[in-house]
């Protein structure tokens, strides 16, 4: 077990509708970083947060956006979901505030949202 | 382009036997490496992080090895078990906060 734990396990949606999924971090970890998933794919970078601010964002629309609070827990919302919305969501935390620091990234479990 | 690539894409070995999964990547500067173990339908745990320096590290019957002249890695599994079964996921780190992860190594262990 890592330590950080993801809401909910499984979802499904519709095209363009909301979504908000949940992460709670580690105690003490100030940075959470959110990847998508696709089948058979690395995960790929959305964005990070680093004491509730927005600290880097991948290549994803304005759509997916985000939160991080002072109890070390976050939220990825996304809106008017799409087809290839479709993924497995990972959240992340870390001590340090840079990923490129040796810091462990400790992953969630993730949620597997299906977009029908 | 920063880049991961892994090889090979998916592998098959008899349970007790030794394995080892290749990762080239092309991301410069170069911070640090990380290999993953993920179960499918979980998250990733990590196994191992290398940094500039170091050209070595296990972790149990994982052994990870860097050469950052060729920027090539290696992740060395002994003795493997059926609990070895999962993919492998080679992260590189650069001199920002993303991580570039490569699509993995797949590796099935049959009795």
């Amino acid at each position: 077990e890592t330590g950080v734990t993801q809401s909910p396990t499984h979802l499904i949606k519709t095209r363009g509708q909301q979504v908000t999924l949940r992460c709670s971090s580690q105690s003490g970890h100030n940075t959470v970083s959110w990847y998508q998933q696709a089948l058979g794919q690395g995960p790929q970078f959305i964005f990070q947060y680093y004491r509730e601010e927005e600290n880097g964002r991948g290549n994803f629309p304005p759509r997916f956006s985000g939160l991080q609070f002072p109890n070390y827990s976050s939220e990825l919302n996304v809106n008017a979901l799409e087809l290839d919305d479709s993924a497995l969501y990972l959240c992340a935390s870390s001590l340090g505030l840079r990923t490129s620091s040796a810091d462990t990234q400790y992953f969630g479990p993730g949620t597997r949202l299906t977009v029908l | 382009k920063n880049q991961v690539e892994q090889s090979p894409q998916s592998l098959i070995i008899l349970e007790g036997k030794n394995c080892t999964l290749q990762c080239n990547y092309t991301v410069s500067p170069f911070s640090n490496l990380r290999w993953y173990k993920q179960d499918t339908g979980r998250g990733p745990v990590s196994l191992t992080i290398m940094t500039f320096s170091e050209n070595t590290k296990s972790n149990g019957r994982y052994t990870a090895t860097l050469d950052a002249d060729t920027k090539q890695s290696s992740l060395h599994i002994t003795a493997s078990q059926l609990s070895d079964s999962a993919s492998y996921i080679c992260v590189v780190s650069g001199d920002t906060d993303k991580l570039i992860f490569g699509t993995g190594t797949r590796l099935q262990v049959f009795p």
